[in-house]
């Protein structure tokens, strides 16, 4: 059965570092999705991303924050300067159409910034 | 309701228990309801997905109703298994396909 794949499943990073994480999406899904869960809290949006743009993101995706998908095949986020807030439980999601479709999500990153 | 809610928090039942969750969301500018279970270390697992009012959707033991004017959903498990101890979350997407999630149930079934 297809699956989202994520990887790496847990990165390190120093404070003021970049990290890119990385997303496989299910390849004949056209919406992708990026949401965070800071531990303990809810499960979050980021950023929704169709037809090779951004569709919608949330206030949390500030300019430090950026999507790409630079092939057919992999979608990724990027946190140019790293914060510890930003440590988190990040998941990557797809899905074939938009809002009535189900999101099939990977097993995400866990993010720790020291 | 501004928010989507879930309750309870979490849930300890014995194998055997029938047992059911509740989420609430703001009922303006509703598109679908979404119903995930989770489990540690691994993907949230897509369980249902409800549009229309009085929808009612199942899946072996578990089912789940939706009530879309006033703003609530009910996920049932019947005669739970301990292999159904996960985190059940609900999500709501309006105008967007954004998912907008509650806190989630824990359920813990014990032998």
């Amino acid at each position: 059965e297809p699956e989202v794949t994520q990887t790496p499943s847990h990165q390190v990073t120093q404070m003021g570092q970049e990290v890119i994480l990385r997303c496989v999406p299910i390849s004949n899904h056209l919406y992708f999705y990026w949401y965070r869960q800071i531990l303990g809290q809810k499960v979050e949006f980021l950023v929704s991303f169709y037809n090779n743009e951004i569709s919608e993101k949330s206030e949390i995706f500030d300019d430090q924050f950026s999507v790409e998908r630079p092939d057919g095949s992999n979608f990724t986020l990027k946190i140019r300067s790293t914060k510890l807030e930003d440590s988190a439980m990040y998941f990557c999601a797809s899905s074939e159409q938009g809002r009535s479709n189900e999101q099939y999500f990977g097993p995400g990153t866990r993010l720790t910034v020291t | 309701i501004l928010n989507v809610e879930q309750s309870p928090q979490s849930l300890h039942v014995q194998e055997g228990d029938s047992t059911n969750f509740t989420c609430s969301f703001p009922s303006s500018n509703f598109y679908a309801l979404h119903w995930y279970r989770w489990e540690t270390a691994k993907s949230p697992e897509a369980l249902f997905v409800m549009t229309l009012n009085g929808d009612e959707k199942k899946k072996g033991r578990i089912s789940a109703t939706l009530n879309t004017k006033e703003g609530y959903s009910y996920l049932y498990i019947k005669g739970s298994q301990p292999e159904d101890s996960a985190t059940y979350l609900c999500a709501r997407t309006g105008t967007a396909s954004k998912l907008t999630f509650g806190t989630g149930t824990r359920l813990q079934v014990t032998l």
